[in-house]
């Protein structure tokens, strides 16, 4: 059973631009979330969608936003880069619905630099 | 809002020495616990999970009990290895509530280093 696939692994970014990453969750998973992972701030949760819905965001400004489609594939997008965008985003994947939670899977993250 | 403290790190052990990496959450709601560990270079992979105060979660050696009455959820492994080094993650979901949708809280990880 394949995991979670997060495209591309590395990017870099210069400051202005903007950026599209893409999570495939595990094949039936229908959950996909998004977190921030940085040195000073540790992981935060971005946003979370569910059949195609937004259904929770985290406290980030409006630059970063997702979406899913019907395949559950999802990406998320950031404009106008900042270096303080620099982070690994980690993608994870559940079978669960509303209101419950028993387990979610990582996938291996995409390393985006801004310079 | 809900939070998840962490023993701060390093830990540094010999191999096969006991270990104990010590978790307390705050939640309003009944979450449900994680322990996720971070090898270099990868994402997280989930090490054991706890759903309702009392179950213990285990996996690989390691065990952690949800403690409703001091809010812990405390990682123990009797004998660590070498290749047990990484970075450990406790987190939560909270299940219960107006807010829908899963979202995990993760305290600021603890590294733990074995030396053979």
């Amino acid at each position: 059973k394949a995991g979670v696939t997060q495209t591309p692994r590395y990017l870099i970014k210069t400051r202005g631009q903007q950026v599209t990453l893409s999570c495939s969750p595990i094949s039936g998973h229908r959950s996909v979330s998004w977190y921030q992972q940085t040195p000073g701030q540790g992981l935060q949760f971005l946003f979370e969608y569910f059949s195609e819905t937004q259904r929770n965001k985290g406290n980030f400004p409006g630059r970063f936003s997702g979406r899913q489609f019907s395949n559950s594939r999802s990406e998320m997008n950031v404009s106008t880069l900042e270096l303080g965008d620099s982070a690994l985003y980690l993608c994870a994947s559940s079978s669960t619905g509303v209101g419950k939670a028993y387990g979610y899977t990582f996938g291996s993250g995409t390393r985006l630099t801004v310079v | 809002g809900d939070s998840v403290t962490q023993m701060e790190g390093p830990v540094t052990l010999s191999e096969e020495a006991f270990l104990t990496i010590n978790c307390t959450y705050t939640a309003t709601g009944y979450p449900s616990l994680f322990w996720y560990v971070q090898y270099p270079g990868e994402g997280l992979q989930l090490l054991l999970k706890a759903t309702k105060a009392d179950d213990k979660g285990s996996n690989k050696g390691f065990e952690a009990t949800y403690r409703k009455e001091t809010t812990s959820f405390h990682l123990e492994k009797g004998s660590v290895q070498v290749s047990d080094s990484a970075v450990y993650f406790c987190a939560l979901s909270d299940r219960s509530g107006k807010e829908y949708g899963n979202k995990l809280v993760f305290g600021a990880g603890t590294i733990l280093r074995v030396k053979s």
